[in-house]
């Protein structure tokens, strides 16, 4: 089993949609969450960095952590079509998922 | 301010031989750390640096090593290169040892045939 998985999609959703992102992980020592956005063939991009339980938001994302569940979320409102790329969830111990690919359509 | 800068963009090189990626870090920024990424997969770790000493080391054979000049600008090296080893290799800058707010470089893509 994989210590972090990730749906890797691809998730299509129409311009204007709540979009929602998930991870679990296995390993109860994580403490911290990163979500990174990464264009095609570009570095990842640090979009939201949380620490422990609890909500994060920061314009139109908002990240969520559930460690009781092991579940960690990225939520984007009013979702437009410069969204479109893949999200990766990151732990501590530089652990990341595999991504998971959002298209936001016209 | 500059970002994470990382040399070559691409490369292509033959099985058996070696490679050396750059990376220049965020100004300010003292610790370095390298990940491969292949296609369709997340980052893994390889290594990371702080004030030039290897501070972690992820599952990859000795034929790869790293080191962290004065600057703070760092090598990635690849020795006896395998068609595995073809990926986008990232580097990260953080500010400081212990946290793991990053920033990524736009890559250097190798391609081994």
């Amino acid at each position: 089993q994989k210590e972090v998985e990730q749906d890797p999609g691809p998730l299509s959703v129409p311009e204007g949609a709540i979009v929602s992102l998930n991870c679990t992980y296995s390993n109860s020592a994580f403490q911290y969450f990163m979500w990174y956005r990464q264009y095609s063939r570009k570095g990842p991009e640090l979009l939201m960095y949380t620490y422990s339980s609890g909500n994060k938001e920061d314009g139109r994302f908002t990240a969520q952590v559930d460690k009781s569940s092991k579940y960690i979320s990225l939520f984007i409102r009013d979702s437009q079509p410069s969204d479109s790329a893949t999200y990766l969830c990151a732990m501590d111990k530089l652990t990341f998922g595999t991504g998971t690919q959002l298209k936001v359509e016209l | 301010d500059a970002g994470v800068t990382q040399s070559p963009t691409h490369l292509i090189k033959t099985r058996g031989q070696h490679v050396t990626l750059r990376c220049s870090p965020i100004s300010g920024h003292k610790s370095v750390s390298w990940y491969q990424q292949v296609l369709g997969q997340g980052p893994q770790f390889i290594f990371q640096y702080y004030e030039k000493e290897e501070r972690g080391r992820g599952n990859f054979p000795d034929r790869f090593s790293a080191r962290q000049f004065p600057n703070y600008s760092s090598e990635l090296n690849v020795n006896a290169l395998l068609l595995g080893d073809s990926a986008l290799y990232l580097c990260a800058s953080s500010a400081r040892q212990g946290t793991y707010e990053q920033y990524f470089g736009p890559g250097t893509r190798l391609t081994v045939t």
